[in-house]
């Protein structure tokens, strides 16, 4: 079945940094793929829809300077948290819809931030 | 504005009780809608979708448009049904799926 890889699964950095986190269809492509955040015991908001080979499209009230996205092939996107601070510690989580198939979005496992 | 309601955060039911997830939601078009499951430490995977009209572990989730509802039922909990359960919407213009707060499932011996 399709798969969805996020790496790393987890990171801790300095605050200040900046952290790339990417998501990967192994075994289908996809053109469009979204990038979820999830705080703890909380339920997964939508970050931004990214789209291969053009400009992402972000959620009102999610910075895109703050979050660049870059969906450079039709199996990586790359969520890039630049400047990193304490708030943005959270579950990154990304899913992508497979160009042809079901229709249906598979989901990463996730990726752990952690801003000191 | 695409919304999915989940009121309940907490469903506590004992083994062999019936079960029924509640989910609202809120679209102008017609949504599509679907049950995700996240089972602990796992990744959120796909439990059903109201297209397919089908049943899934012994789940069930039928769409009533004029309750704008889709709640999820089963009538005999198991254990290994406790997990995190969130109701989706997805629209048919963005392809956006929008999640509602999840509700927690615990399934008591």
């Amino acid at each position: 079945g399709a798969v969805v890889s996020q790496h790393p699964s987890w990171v801790i950095c300095k605050s200040g940094t900046s952290v790339k986190i990417e998501c990967r269809s192994l075994d289908f492509q996809a053109t469009t793929m979204f990038w979820y955040r999830q705080f703890p015991k909380q339920s997964l908001m939508l970050m931004a829809t990214s789209n291969e080979g053009s400009k992402a499209t972000y959620e009102q009230g999610v910075e895109k300077d703050k979050f660049l996205i870059n969906h450079a092939s039709l199996t990586l996107s790359t969520l890039t948290v630049t400047s990193a601070h304490p708030e943005d510690s959270s579950f990154y989580i990304c899913s992508a819809i497979q160009d042809s198939g079901a229709n249906v979005l598979t989901f990463g496992a996730g990726s752990r931030l952690t801003v000191l | 504005a695409q919304r999915v309601t989940q009121p309940e955060k907490l469903l506590s039911v004992f083994k062999g009780a019936p079960v029924e997830l509640k989910c609202n939601y809120s679209y102008s078009g017609s949504p599509e809608l679907f049950w995700y499951v996240q089972y602990s430490r796992q990744r959120l995977q796909l439990l059903l979708r109201h297209i397919s009209r089908e049943s899934i572990k012994g789940f069930t989730a039928d769409l009533n448009k004029g309750e704008t509802s889709f709640h999820l039922k089963k009538p005999f909990a198991q254990e290994e049904d406790s997990a995190m359960y969130y109701c989706a919407s997805r629209s048919s213009n963005t392809g956006k799926l929008i999640f509602g707060q999840g509700t927690t499932l615990q399934v008591k011996p």
